[in-house]
């Protein structure tokens, strides 16, 4: 099967500018989760799609926001770039039932705000 | 909410040598606990899980142990080899049918002197 894949993989932004990611899941994995990877803050989690829902959350102001669409293919959107929104943001498939937990990540998409 | 604290936080061995690095969380709640493996520039990578119902788990060079009374959870490598240079993270995450969210730990760089 195909991994998990993410585009872009680099982007460049101005503050104030808003971005969306695209996270495409491994085939027949239903749950995608971002996470965020600085170097200060470690890899931190932004929220949790599954069937076209938001599951759960972590604590990320409102400018960070995202969807599933029907496919399981996810966006992520971020409004109102800051410089600190810098960082490697991941998103990781996972098929999501009582047997079946693992997480698999995508290579990321680099985000550099100036 | 769930934390987790790794340590060390670096770790050099010789070509070899056994390296151990611990974790401890703080949600009795948590019942799945991966490790992930990330190369410089390389997306995080699987390498092992244990759930709360398993003490122990073993594969090939690598084992994880689980303490759930103490809340911790250790990866050991045997035998190391350069290429396992890297940095290693904990993870742990309640898991059930409404939600799943992996909290980690810092990180440990372990490098592997040939």
């Amino acid at each position: 099967k195909a991994g998990v894949t993410q585009t872009p993989r680099y982007l460049i932004k101005t503050r104030g500018q808003q971005v969306t990611l695209s996270c495409s899941p491994i085939s027949g994995h239903r749950s995608v989760s971002w996470y965020q990877q600085t170097p200060g803050q470690g890899l931190q989690f932004l929220f949790e799609y599954f069937s076209e829902t938001q599951r759960n959350k972590g604590n990320f102001p409102g400018r960070f926001s995202g969807r599933q669409f029907s496919n399981s293919r996810s966006e992520m959107n971020v409004s109102t770039l800051e410089l600190g929104d810098s960082a490697l943001y991941l998103c990781a498939s996972s098929y999501r039932d009582r047997d079946s937990y693992e997480q698999y990540f995508g290579p990321g998409t680099r985000l550099t705000v100036t | 909410g769930e934390n987790v604290e790794q340590h060390p936080s670096t770790l050099s061995v010789q070509e070899g040598d056994s390296a151990v690095i611990k974790c401890t969380y703080s949600d009795s709640a948590s019942n799945y606990f991966p490790w992930y493996k990330q190369e410089l520039g390389k997306r995080p990578q699987l390498i092992i899980d244990i759930r709360s119902n398993v003490g122990e788990k073993k594969d090939q060079r690598i084992a994880v142990t689980l303490n759930k009374t103490a809340k911790h959870f250790s990866l050991h490598i045997t035998e190391t080899q350069p290429e396992d240079s890297a940095v290693y993270f904990c993870a742990a995450s309640p898991m059930n049918t409404g939600f799943q969210k992996l909290v980690f730990g810092t990180g440990t760089r372990l490098l592997v002197s040939p």
